[in-house]
């Protein structure tokens, strides 16, 4: 069975601060690795994702994540984080055959303006 | 496009009632929703998947004559809760993934139920 695992839980930032949110999964064969953002009162939306090819991988708003193999790690990063962008952030991960989609436990993001 | 719509959005409702909710794909078809739960403070928990025209497969756990799923079309599947409880209560959430890009679920607003 997969599982994911996001270390930290809560994270409280200044604007222009660095970021960088940890996940690290649990599953023997070939991945699909995704980051979702859920803003207070919203609902889930896809940050990015990486299915193959560069590991380095862009999505909206700014963000970045690098899948490492060796390391079973897909962590997000961003250079300069908003106000904006206080949400919470669930990296996800699904087999191969994309038939389930297994959830870390979130973390909550707080930018301090 | 790729947009997931729930009604209701939120719904209070006696204990030992019943309560549907709707998942809809509005612009693609859906071979495949998911439903979720999610707890106060936690991730999102897989509570079973459906594929349209098939019996939904529920993850361990999950009582599947307590919670009904109907995929009925490529663009709807709903959920039931029968006999609703106050431990129901919760923030059910569906996704869906059609046959485009693959293994990528959009994901519906979520329905807040709240049982009294």
């Amino acid at each position: 069975a997969q599982s994911v695992s996001q270390h930290n839980h809560h994270v409280i930032l200044s604007e222009a601060a660095s970021l960088e949110l940890g996940c690290n999964y649990s599953y023997g064969g070939t991945v699909n690795l995704f980051w979702y953002v859920q803003y207070p009162g919203q609902h889930l939306q896809l940050l990015l994702k990486y299915f193959s090819g560069d590991p380095l991988v862009k999505g909206i708003k700014g963000f970045e994540a690098e899948f490492i193999k060796s390391k079973f790690s897909f962590n997000l990063r961003k250079p300069s984080v908003q106000w904006s962008d206080t949400a919470e952030y669930f990296c996800a991960v699904t087999n191969n055959a994309g038939n389930m989609l297994t959830f870390g436990g979130g973390t909550r993001l707080m930018v301090k303006p | 496009g790729a947009v997931v719509s729930q009604h209701p959005s939120r719904v209070i409702c006696k204990s030992g009632t019943s309560v549907k909710i709707e998942c809809r794909s509005l612009d693609f078809q859906a071979t495949t929703m998911f439903w979720y739960r999610q707890f106060p403070k936690q991730s999102l928990m897989l509570m079973a998947t459906s594929n349209e025209g098939s019996k939904a497969t529920y993850e361990q756990g999950v009582e599947k004559d307590k919670f009904l799923i109907n995929h009925a079309s490529l663009t709807l599947s709903t959920l039931t809760v029968t006999s609703a409880h106050p431990e129901d209560s919760s923030f059910y959430i569906c996704s869906a993934r059609g046959g485009g890009v693959a293994y990528e679920q959009y994901f519906g607003p979520g329905t807040r139920l709240t049982v009294t």
